[in-house]
């Protein structure tokens, strides 16, 4: 199946640093979401990004679906902004199976 | 659009034991997913509906496991004879359309074997 690669694992910031975080995947994609699990557990849709680029507020995402990669940019971050992000991916179309990857969690210190 | 629904959000049960848990799509989503997630992983698929027909089942889900989706509205996952192995939070998704579209998760349930 199609693998999906997360960096960094853990990442520790200052509110209001500025962050990159990396979803890495073995073949071609027909959906990628990229989601934000709260600390109750709720993943929370934040893209819905097979190819390109968008912005929402302080996130944005891009991604390049023929080097197989994805970006998720959060700029100057809020506290609220703490718990593990989440790229999933959906191989082939009418195959609707999202594959996650193991995140990255995110830590913004006062 | 109140958003995906599941219930119970907690269940403690002994080893053995039969548990169901139900979510409620959003309206008019005629997709549904099932996702397990254990401690420090991603959520992992088990199976999908579209309406009430189940495309799909992961090798995950073994024969103690259970989907239904009756009327294409809420779906139902019980679990036979559940084992420690089996503590996790089940995620509930839906979504509409014919493939690639975004998928929306509830709260989840989560379970603990005891």
């Amino acid at each position: 199946g199609i693998q999906v690669e997360q960096s960094p694992p853990d990442l520790i910031l200052q509110e209001g640093a500025n962050s990159t975080l990396r979803c890495n995947f073995s073949d071609s994609v027909n959906n990628l979401q990229w989601f934000h699990q709260n600390p109750w557990g709720q993943l929370i849709n934040l893209f819905y990004i097979p190819s390109g680029t968008k912005q929402n507020g302080r996130l944005s995402a891009t991604t390049v679906a023929t080097e197989r990669y994805s970006l998720l940019y959060i700029s100057s971050s809020q506290t609220t902004d703490s718990g593990v992000y989440f790229c999933a991916v959906d191989k082939d179309f009418g195959n609707e199976k999202l594959t996650f990857g193991t995140g990255t969690r995110l830590t913004i210190i006062p | 659009d109140t958003g995906v629904s599941q219930d119970p959000r907690h269940k403690i049960t002994k080893r053995g034991q039969n548990v169901t848990f139900r979510c409620d799509p959003i309206s008019e989503h005629n997709r549904l997913y099932w996702y397990r997630q254990t401690l420090g992983q991603g959520p992992e698929f088990l199976t999908y509906f579209q309406n009430e027909a189940q495309l799909e089942k992961s090798r995950l889900l073994s024969d103690r496991f259970s989907a239904e989706r009756p009327k294409g509205s809420f779906s139902t996952l019980e679990i036979q004879r559940t084992e420690q192995g089996d503590s996790a939070m089940y995620l509930c998704a839906s979504s509409f359309g014919l493939g690639g579209e975004t998928q929306y998760f509830g709260p989840g349930t989560r379970l603990l074997v005891l």
